[in-house]
């Protein structure tokens, strides 16, 4: 079936290095996209979105890249602080929810520790 | 705004105990959801609502029931808990089709 799924179950990096967190997804209809960063305990806090006509965003030290050609999804983060250290997650709109963000699929989700 | 709540925080039930796990939204979204997320995993859609008195089927609905009298409370009915529903359980809200989903911190269960 259709899924959302990531290349790399953790990634380790020093603070202040970028990080770049990988998600592959296999429906071509899929026209939303978004990041979300969940914290040990708490709830999945949204990061960047995208949509299907767009190929990369930008926001407060992130970016997000949308290839379109492989169905693969990246998330940047810039100068990362430890505070970064989460779990990342990828989700995306599946192909019979006629575009709303109503349905999410989410990805197993990356965990990132940055170390200072 | 408090955002999205949810009660109880953690919870542990005997196998064949009911409860309902409450979700609160003080942001007037007309979406509301409920996901569950086991261990070392994505949320997976339990259920989900787009207004008052309209409820529907995620992936994988079977073992609960929703309901939604107002446009702010969401809650989730376990009726006969099973071991297999030992997981954390996230409310969502959104405004509406093509927003952001605004997520609770969750509810730890644990059946035994």
């Amino acid at each position: 079936g259709e899924s959302v799924g990531l290349h790399l179950p953790t990634l380790s990096v020093q603070e202040g290095d970028n990080s770049i967190i990988n998600c592959a997804y296999s429906n071509s209809a899929s026209d939303y996209f978004i990041w979300y960063k969940q914290e040990s305990g708490k709830g999945p806090q949204f990061i960047i979105d995208i949509r299907s006509n767009m190929d990369k965003r930008q926001g407060q030290r992130v970016t997000v890249l949308l290839n379109k050609t492989v169905k693969h999804l990246s998330l940047q983060i810039a100068a990362t602080q430890p505070g970064d250290s989460a779990v990342y997650f990828c989700a995306e709109t599946p192909r019979d929810s006629g575009g709303s963000n109503y349905k999410l699929t989410f990805g197993k989700g990356t965990l990132l520790t940055v170390n200072p | 705004n408090a955002g999205v709540t949810q009660t109880p925080k953690f919870r542990i039930l005997k196998i064949g105990q009911s409860m309902t796990l409450q979700c609160t939204q003080d942001m007037n979204h007309n979406y509301m959801y409920w996901y569950r997320q086991d261990p070392g995993m994505g949320l997976k859609l339990i259920y989900y609502s787009v207004g008052a008195g309209i409820t529907d089927k995620g992936e994988v609905p079977n073992g609960y029931n929703v309901s939604r009298s107002t446009t702010e409370d969401f809650p989730l009915r376990l009726e006969l808990a099973a071991p297999s529903q030992t997981s954390v359980y996230f409310c969502a809200s959104s405004f509406g089709t093509g927003s952001t989903q605004y997520f609770g911190p969750g509810t730890r269960l644990l059946v035994l």
